[in-house]
């Protein structure tokens, strides 16, 4: 079945790095596009980033635009995301999703970032 | 970008009652397919999103059909026939019209009374 597993959330400072990854399974990563969304405490859902099933094209929230980067290894079916310059707005917890008949049809559990000094 | 907004925000609901929740687009999501590039979500409490709805008024699979959507163009609606106890959560509509910039509604909270 289809799974989504993400993982490197943690506790970090302002100004800092870090980098999610999700590991799919169940579903032939390379034919599709992926995104990331997150969730602030108590808040609803923020789409976040997106990358097509190559790689080759790459959309960013003006939120996190030049700091996030999204990547993708379609031989390790695993999907990255580099948050750098990390902000308190950007705690959030995070999810990467599959995008299939025009919807984030599976959600995994998400990884929690928090920003904090 | 396309900004979704919700009504209510808030419900209370019996269980076995029906129960309809708004949800209302600054564009049209309709594309010159026919189809409305509109979802719905449910978060239970303390779970991730779950799809319910898909382009408008296609249930998910293994959604009860007590949850319909209906609507076109800027205008939608998710109804529930009977709500029962399992059915509390936030619901998001959300539009993928413009993908990949995607936007969600603010949600809308179900309790039951």
């Amino acid at each position: 079945q289809v799974q989504l597993v993400e993982s490197g959330g943690g506790v970090v400072q302002p100004g800092r790095s870090l980098r999610l990854s999700c590991a799919v399974s169940g579903f032939t990563f390379s034919s599709y596009a992926m995104h990331w969304v997150r969730q602030a405490p108590g808040k609803g859902l923020e789409w976040v980033a997106f990358i097509s099933d190559d790689g080759s094209n790459e959309n960013y929230a003006d939120s996190v635009k030049g700091r996030f980067t999204l990547s993708r290894d379609n031989s390790k079916n695993t999907l990255y995301l580099q948050m750098n310059s990390l902000r308190a707005e950007d705690t959030a917890v995070y999810y990467c999703l599959r995008f299939s008949s025009a919807a984030f049809d599976f959600w995994g559990q998400g990884t929690k970032v928090t920003v904090s000094s | 970008d396309i900004v979704m907004t919700q009504s209510p925000l808030s419900l209370t609901v019996t269980p076995g009652e029906p129960a309809s929740i708004s949800c209302r687009s600054s564009q049209s999501l309709l594309n010159s397919n026919g189809y409305n590039f509109l979802n719905w979500y449910l978060q239970k409490p303390g779970q991730s999103p779950q799809l319910l709805i898909y382009l408008g008024s296609t249930r998910a699979s293994g959604v009860p059909d007590r949850f319909s959507g209906s609507g076109s163009g800027t205008d939608f609606t998710l109804k529930i026939s009977r709500v029962e106890a399992e059915d509390v959560g936030v619901y998001y509509c959300m539009h993928a019209l413009q993908t990949p910039r995607i936007t969600f509604g603010q949600g809308t909270r179900l309790e039951i009374k």
